[in-house]
């Protein structure tokens, strides 16, 4: 089984429908971060969370929530899904004392 | 301007050829420097870290300049494995990916 396990692995959906990803992880780590991958544009920060208790926006936040439910499961919404929203979306687990980001296999989402 | 900048390529080169990438970054508490590997619709993919000393990983050496704040991965004797988009990648409080590189390999 992967360490970090996101789902689902595709979904398309209609605009203005909530959408939930979910990332589970067992690694043991406490940082867990949400990603999305346009072409060209390379992977962007939605959100991360260095323990149960800590959330934090990233560089795109708008139009995204997450909650983290316990150490090892971190989810993020979409409360009103809109097209450009249409992206791959990465989930990844950090350790405190290492720098190595280690990801899921990722969700592929598209808005129509 | 963004935090982290690439060439984004593509770098088209034939096997055996040495290739250079090049990475700036704009936040100079940055702590930590990386190269992950991208193959097509995959995750990514820890290639190796970047030390100011700089490091050598077979094939591969990269380097770090932080007085200029500039990374770079120089890859020699390519083959056409290596075809993949490389991303520079730098942490801190946050870890923020490059646009990334695409690079093809042709026999």
């Amino acid at each position: 089984d992967a360490d970090v396990t996101q789902t689902p692995r595709n979904r398309i959906t209609k605009t203005g429908k909530r959408i939930m990803l979910e990332c589970s992880q067992t690694k043991g780590h406490d940082r867990m971060y949400w990603y999305r991958q346009d072409p060209g544009l390379g992977l962007r920060l939605i959100y991360y969370s260095f323990d149960v208790k800590d959330i934090n926006k990233g560089e795109i936040s708008d139009g995204y929530s997450v909650s983290r439910q316990a150490q090892a499961k971190f989810s993020l919404s979409l409360e009103s899904a809109i097209p450009n929203q249409t992206a791959l979306y990465f989930c990844a687990t950090r350790g405190s004392g290492t720098g190595e980001l280690f990801f899921g296999e990722g969700s592929r989402l598209t808005v129509l | 301007r963004k935090e982290v900048e690439q060439d984004p390529g593509p770098f088209n080169v034939p096997e055996g050829a040495t290739v250079a990438f090049n990475c700036t970054y704009s936040n100079s508490a940055s702590q930590s420097f990386f190269w992950y590997r991208q193959d097509c619709r995959k995750e990514p993919k820890l290639l190796m870290s970047v030390y100011s000393s700089g490091n050598e990983d077979g094939r591969f050496t990269a380097q770090l300049n932080r007085a200029s704040q500039y990374i770079s991965l120089l890859i020699r004797d390519s083959k056409l494995s290596d075809s993949a988009t490389y991303l520079c990648v730098v942490g801190g409080f946050k870890t923020i990916f490059g646009a990334g590189t695409r690079l093809f390999v042709k026999a």
